[in-house]
């Protein structure tokens, strides 16, 4: 069975700190990984995937397979940042996720 | 593009009552998904259609919860009776290949 941890329920750091995330899986196969972020107030976005390999918004997340991990880093981390992160990760033949439980990140000045 | 659409945007209701909540999908999105989240929870899908098809509801607690897409759009999931530890927000995404979510109703069973 395919799952997703993050081991940290909250997270805060100072402006222009780096930031980082934790995400661990487990899943059979080849994963596909995605971060999505919510910001106060707003709906549920798709923030960035391994598979493209984009840095949004200054975060990348590495697949790193040995560890199963796929954290989610930024080196200096901005007010605006301060938002809900969930790790999901899709099913195999379609696109079903399964999320972890988040992380509130609060980026103080 | 218009997003996804729900409503009502919260609901309070006393346990064992009925409550319906509605979603309106982006246009051309076959695929319907409806997640229940918890607070402190990432969310859990309940089910998912492929056009007005269930494709996967092997997570909905079909005792009380419901859903239908009847032509392959709009989307209604219900929950006959409502019991407190049904008070989560319910959220409804539609995809191509990734998925878009509603902003979600909130839901309080007191």
């Amino acid at each position: 069975a395919q799952r997703v941890t993050q081991p940290e329920k909250l997270l805060s750091v100072f402006k222009g700190a780096p930031v980082e995330l934790k995400c661990n899986y487990s899943y059979s196969g080849s994963p596909e990984l995605f971060w999505y972020v919510q910001y106060s107030r707003q709906r549920l976005q798709l923030l960035l995937r391994h598979i493209s390999r984009e840095s949004i918004k200054g975060f990348t997340a590495d697949l790193n397979k040995g560890e199963t991990s796929f954290h989610l880093k930024k080196p200096f981390a901005q007010e605006e940042d301060s938002a809900m992160y969930y790790c999901a990760l899709p099913s195999s033949n379609d696109y079903k996720l399964s999320f972890g439980a988040g992380t509130t990140v609060t980026v103080r000045a | 593009e218009a997003g996804v659409a729900q409503s009502p945007r919260y609901k309070i209701i006393e346990k064992r009552q009925s409550v319906a909540f509605w979603c309106n999908p982006i246009s051309g999105h076959a695929t319907l998904y409806w997640y229940q989240q918890i607070l402190g929870q990432g969310p859990k899908l309940l089910i998912q259609f492929q056009n007005n098809g269930v494709v996967d509801d092997s997570q909905l607690p079909k005792d009380r919860f419901s859903a239908e897409r009847l032509k392959g759009v709009d989307s209604t999931l219900k929950i006959q009776p409502a019991k407190l530890e049904d008070s989560a927000v319910y959220l409804c995404a539609s995809s191509h290949q990734l998925q878009y979510f509603g902003p979600g109703t909130r839901l309080t069973v007191l």
